[in-house]
């Protein structure tokens, strides 16, 4: 059964600092690697990994892929309150029904306290 | 451009009792998902529209769980009876039309919380 898992599950940072989120896999017929961000209702999109090494940036916000380790991390730097909530990690593969599906990792929640 | 939309936000229902959940994908977008999020689990794949064919429902959990694309535009997925285990958030997403080889991202949308009392 295909796996991801996110670390740490939680995570409060002071205004300022730079944090590092975790996301690794077990999934057969790999896709792509996706972050969210879920604040209060729906996940928001953040970014889409399909190749290794080549980081994605969004202003603080920046994401690699590791394909040899099979991993992903979320960079957040000087982090501001507005960066609080939940970072979701969600691999695509190929489901053998014809169809490709997401898997989620639990989330990281994070909190970031002026 | 109008994000994929759920309704309810919240409902609160007893066991044994019918609810039909209903998502409104972004308009033009074929394919729809929903997911299901039970507290303290991560978010679980459901099941997977093309326009108005099921493409995927491995993720069903069982026959009390009836969705429906009519017409491949809204979906609605309907529990019945319902039970306490059926309670979380479901969670529906919608992306464009897959082109070989090419990877769509699926947007979500607020979800829908189900408790079942």
């Amino acid at each position: 059964e295909d796996k991801v898992v996110q670390s740490p599950l939680s995570l409060v940072v002071h205004e300022g600092d730079t944090v590092t989120l975790n996301c690794s896999y077990e999934v057969t017929n790999f896709r792509s690697l996706l972050w969210y961000k879920q604040e209060k209702k729906a996940p928001t999109f953040l970014f889409m990994l399909t190749s290794s090494g080549i980081e994605k940036k969004s202003g603080r916000l920046s994401s690699i892929l590791d394909k040899k380790e099979l991993s992903s991390i979320l960079n957040i730097t000087a982090t501001q309150t507005g960066d609080s909530a939940i970072y979701l990690c969600a691999v695509e593969a190929y489901s053998g029904a014809g169809s490709y599906q997401l898997t989620f990792g639990k989330g990281t929640k994070l909190s970031v306290i002026p | 451009e109008a994000g994929v939309t759920q309704f309810p936000s919240h409902s609160v229902i007893e066991k044994g009792q019918t609810v039909t959940l209903r998502c409104d994908p972004i308009s033009g977008h074929d394919n729809l998902y929903w997911y299901r999020r039970v507290m303290g689990k991560e978010i679980k794949f459901l099941l997977h529209f093309v326009k108005e064919s099921k493409q995927d429902e491995s993720g069903m959990p069982n026959n009390r769980f009836l969705a429906e694309r009519t017409g491949g535009t809204y979906s609605t997925l309907k529990v019945q009876p319902a039970e306490l285990e059926d309670s979380g958030v479901y969670f529906c997403a919608s992306s464009p039309r897959r082109l070989a080889g090419r990877t769509d991202t699926q947007y979500f949308g607020p979800g829908t919380r189900l408790t079942v009392l």
